[in-house]
């Protein structure tokens, strides 16, 4: 079983809607979250931290419910600059190591 | 403020041969890591850092070495290259202590045939 799991994609959804993704680990230690952004054939850039009581930065919102050990993010008013991959990244102990799972892809459309 | 760089962006090997991945940051970061990226899996980590000196393992080291004479340059050196390292490797530093703000350089995409 992989340590951080998301669904792959694609979510092909038209300019101003909402989308969501999910992502599950399995690592019950673990101890930050965090969503990051790959475009097409570039490096990966932090997006945003996900703490447990939810957070907020503009049109995206992040969840986290370590009860159930999953991560979401909600993105709302969909741009077509927001097609991309997200990856759902989890730091499982102490220290600076990070888990990245593969990815989800998301494309607007007009 | 260059952050990253990685040198070569791209690079085709013959299978056995080695080379260096070349990874600088001049952000005075103490943690800097190697990861490959292939399709559907994610970013696995080969190796890392946590200052000069001081190297280990990641999930996928095999076949591959690292050095940290400096804070600032940490290069990967493929030891004798397999179709199986055709990759896109991805170098990374970050602040010890500061979590999930990793600052990625641009990748070298690895053809081995």
């Amino acid at each position: 079983r992989k340590e951080v799991e998301q669904d792959p994609g694609p979510f092909n959804v038209p300019e101003g809607a909402t989308v969501a993704f999910n992502c599950t680990y399995s690592n019950s230690a673990s101890q930050s979250f965090f969503w990051y952004r790959q475009d097409c054939r570039k490096e990966p850039k932090l997006l945003m931290s996900v703490y447990s009581s939810g957070n907020e930065d503009g049109r995206f919102t992040a969840q986290l419910n370590r009860a159930s050990q999953y991560i979401s993010l909600l993105i709302r008013d969909s741009k077509l600059s927001d097609s991309a991959t997200y990856l759902c990244v989890v730091n499982e102990e102490y220290g600076n190591k990070l888990v990245f799972g593969a990815g989800t892809i998301l494309r607007v459309k007009s | 403020n260059a952050g990253v760089t990685q040198t070569p962006k791209f690079q085709v090997l013959k299978t056995g041969q080695s080379m260096t991945l070349q990874c600088a940051q001049d952000m005075n970061h103490e943690y800097m890591s190697w990861y490959r990226q292939d399709p559907g899996m994610g970013l696995r980590l080969i190796h890392y850092s946590v200052g000069a000196g001081i190297t280990d393992q990641g999930e996928v080291p095999n076949g591959y070495n690292v050095s940290r004479s400096t804070t600032e340059d940490f290069p990967l050196r493929l030891l004798s290259a397999a179709p199986s390292q055709t990759s896109v490797y991805f170098c990374a530093s970050t602040p010890t202590g500061f979590y999930g703000g990793y600052t990625f350089g641009s990748g070298t995409r690895l053809t081995v045939v």
